[in-house]
């Protein structure tokens, strides 16, 4: 089984801070990570993934993201907050292939990102 | 390319009538999923098809739920006898292979 847990439903930074979002994950076998944005009434929006290849990954809007097996997590970071950053913002899991869920993604709670001028 | 389209994307029902939601993955894409968005809730996977076939329904409920991806056609997630607990936003995304999955705006049902 898989889970994910996301620290803090609530984060708030100023406008060009760093952004931190925290995840952890529990998986049993090699996972495949993501991290996804969501603005209000919206669907989701892939920001970037993991996939078994480089440990640092870039995804879009200046965000990366760090896999850390030790510590078994993925956290979500970027430099410089933009007021348009403001979102709820989900990590989730998935098994890679041959797994018998491979494909089903098992998402944190989400953590809402707010940005003050 | 379009992407993921969802229809209605607002539904309003009242208790004990059926709702239909309907989900047209991208061009070329034979793996859907539906998730569900509960308030206050993250978004839990409810079931994954391929053309013709339930590939994984561990989170769908035992009863009144059902889904459907024809060979032809959008897939359909079907929930009879609607209750207050089903208001919730449902997700569709597809993926060509099952693995990174394009997300639909959602169609978010409101049961009076």
């Amino acid at each position: 089984a898989q889970s994910v847990t996301q620290l803090g439903s609530h984060v708030s930074v100023s406008e060009g801070a760093l952004v931190l979002l925290r995840c952890n994950y529990s998986s049993s076998v090699p996972p495949y990570l993501f991290w996804y944005v969501q603005y209000p009434n919206q669907g989701l929006q892939l920001l970037l993934k993991y996939t078994s290849a480089a440990t640092l990954v870039k995804g879009i809007n200046g965000f990366e993201a760090e896999f850390k097996k030790s510590e078994t997590s993925f956290h979500l970071t970027k430099p410089s907050a933009h007021m348009s950053d403001a979102a709820e913002y989900f990590c989730a899991v998935s098994e890679a292939p041959g797994g018998t869920s491979y494909g089903k993604l098992t998402f944190g709670q989400g953590t809402i990102l707010t940005v003050h001028p | 390319n379009a992407g993921v389209m969802q229809n209605p994307r607002h539904l309003v029902r009242r208790r004990g009538q059926e709702a239909r939601l309907r989900c047209s993955p991208m061009k070329g894409h034979s793996h859907v999923y539906w998730y569900r968005q509960l308030p206050e809730e993250g978004l839990k996977f409810m079931v994954y098809l391929q053309k013709e076939n339930i590939i994984d329904e561990s989170g769908m409920p035992k009863e009144r739920f059902s889904a459907e991806f024809p060979k032809e056609g959008p897939s359909i997630l079907r929930i009879q006898q609607v209750v207050r607990g089903d208001s919730a936003a449902y997700f569709c995304a597809s993926s060509p292979a099952a693995n990174e999955q394009f997300f639909g705006p959602g169609t978010r049902l409101t049961v009076l």
